[in-house]
């Protein structure tokens, strides 16, 4: 089993829909939680960071960590076709340095 | 200005040739990475350098070797090309070593195509 399994999809919503993404993940000492959207031919960019469990909130976007299920979430209110790209899930132990990425949702907004 | 640059955007070569791919933070940031993404859109980190001091070595063939002349820039080198290095590799810059300093911003990538 990978560390972290993410569904490739492909996943196609029109726009206005409300998206949701999910990693799973089998090492229960990660700590630090991050999503990255990446767009065609450019490197991923920082989305949202989590630390532990709970939800954090961001404009259209919020991040769910669910650690007793190790289970992560990322949703788009309201999605636009600019929020057209790859969300990565990433992870990391606490006092480690290297983080694991998810190996990405390709995400279509249609117009 | 561009963050995190890194040059060649794209590299087309030869089975066996030697190559090198350049990259350069200007945020100010003490840690640099490598990470390579494969076909598959998979992401893996190959090198992290702390203050140019090595890191992170993730069990990459010897082939790779990367170097840090100060801590703004990483460059890696590849000797004798194969096919399977043919790849996207992005150069990243966190502002912390470890925690929740581990903010990674990547560079654009070089898109490496080995024929």
């Amino acid at each position: 089993q990978k560390e972290v399994e993410q569904d490739p999809g492909p996943l196609s919503v029109p726009e206005g829909a409300i998206v949701s993404l999910n990693c799973t993940y089998s090492n229960s000492a990660f700590q630090y939680f991050m999503w990255y959207r990446q767009y065609s031919r450019k490197g991923p960019e920082l989305l949202m960071y989590t630390y532990s469990s709970g939800n954090k909130e961001d404009g259209r976007f919020t991040a769910q960590v669910d650690k007793s299920s190790k289970y992560i979430s990322l949703f788009i209110r309201d999605s636009q076709p600019s929020d057209s790209a790859t969300y990565l899930c990433a992870m990391m132990e606490g006092g480690s340095e290297k983080l694991v990425f998810g190996k990405g949702t390709k995400l279509t907004v249609n117009p | 200005d561009t963050a995190v640059s890194q040059t060649p955007k794209y590299l087309v070569t030869q089975m066996g040739n030697d190559k090198s791919i350049k990259c350069e933070q200007n945020l100010g940031h003490d840690t640099m990475y490598w990470y390579k993404q494969d076909s598959k859109k998979f992401l893996k980190i190959m090198f992290s350098y702390n203050n140019k001091e090595l890191i992170i070595n993730e069990t990459v063939p010897n082939r790779f070797s990367p170097k840090s002349p100060d801590k703004a820039h990483l460059n890696l080198h590849i000797n004798s090309l194969e096919l399977g290095d043919s790849a996207v590799y992005f150069c990243a810059s966190s502002p912390a070593l470890g925690g929740i300093g581990v903010k990674l911003f990547f560079g654009s990538g070089t898109q490496l195509s080995v024929l």
